[in-house]
């Protein structure tokens, strides 16, 4: 697609239930990230994956969120048993290769709810 | 890790006036420092970005400045308008060159 696309756009769930997030990042991009973004605050990373390497989970906050990604496509963030602390914005970003200096593009994220 | 400190978190200016943001980073090894353009309910949007080997970089009202041996950047906009009311980020390589490191924002407010 011409951007990265993230659904849903908003979510609103129950403390205690889990939830997926998805993005599609831009065609022919290898690297891939989410962040987290809580309300007035600055961007948190989370994840990075890079074609089939091994990602860099160093981000992730607890081990209720975790990631997948296939290759060089979709990638789906789930949160376990969600806390009020995890409601922000979740933001996902790809571009064209890995290494330092390439630009990254962000979706227009994914506002997380929970009540 | 990379740490980015950001000042000032909020900043108001007339139209025409100018606005400068700036960042301190703590890796030596960070070598690529974009600026991101955030609009409430959206995702952010690259305005310009530099690399370590240059020092200072323009487009059009926008330019950012390098200073590698004191770890610092800055952002200018020059004849503010409105339409730059937003909140600006900067942000680093983190050490392992896998993503970038964010400050924590600047809200800025441009009033005509």
């Amino acid at each position: 697609g011409a951007g990265v696309s993230q659904s849903p756009s908003n979510k609103v769930t129950e403390k205690g239930k889990d939830v997926e997030l998805r993005c599609d990042p831009i065609s022919g991009h290898t690297a891939l990230y989410w962040y987290r973004q809580r309300l007035g605050q600055g961007l948190e990373f989370l994840i990075y994956f890079q074609g089939n390497s091994a990602p860099d989970k160093s981000g992730l906050p607890s081990d209720r969120f975790s990631a997948e990604r296939t290759g060089e496509s979709v990638s789906t963030l789930t949160i376990q048993r969600t806390q009020q602390e995890d409601s922000a914005v979740y933001l996902c970003a790809s571009s064209s290769s890995r290494g330092r200096g390439n630009t990254i593009y962000f979706g227009e994220g994914s506002w997380l709810t929970v009540v | 890790g990379e740490n980015v400190e950001q000042h000032p978190s909020t900043l108001s200016v007339q139209e025409g006036d100018s606005a400068v943001i700036k960042c301190t980073y703590s890796d030596s090894a960070s070598n690529y420092f974009p600026w991101y353009k955030q609009e409430l309910g959206k995702g952010p949007q690259l305005i310009i970005d530099i690399r370590s080997n240059v020092g200072e970089k323009k487009d059009q009202r926008i330019a950012v400045t390098l200073n590698k041996t004191a770890k610092h950047f800055s952002l200018h906009i020059t004849e503010t308008q409105p339409e730059d009311s937003a909140v600006y980020f900067c942000a680093a390589t983190n050490q392992a060159g896998t993503a970038l490191i964010f400050g924590k924002g600047t809200t800025l407010s441009v009033s005509s």
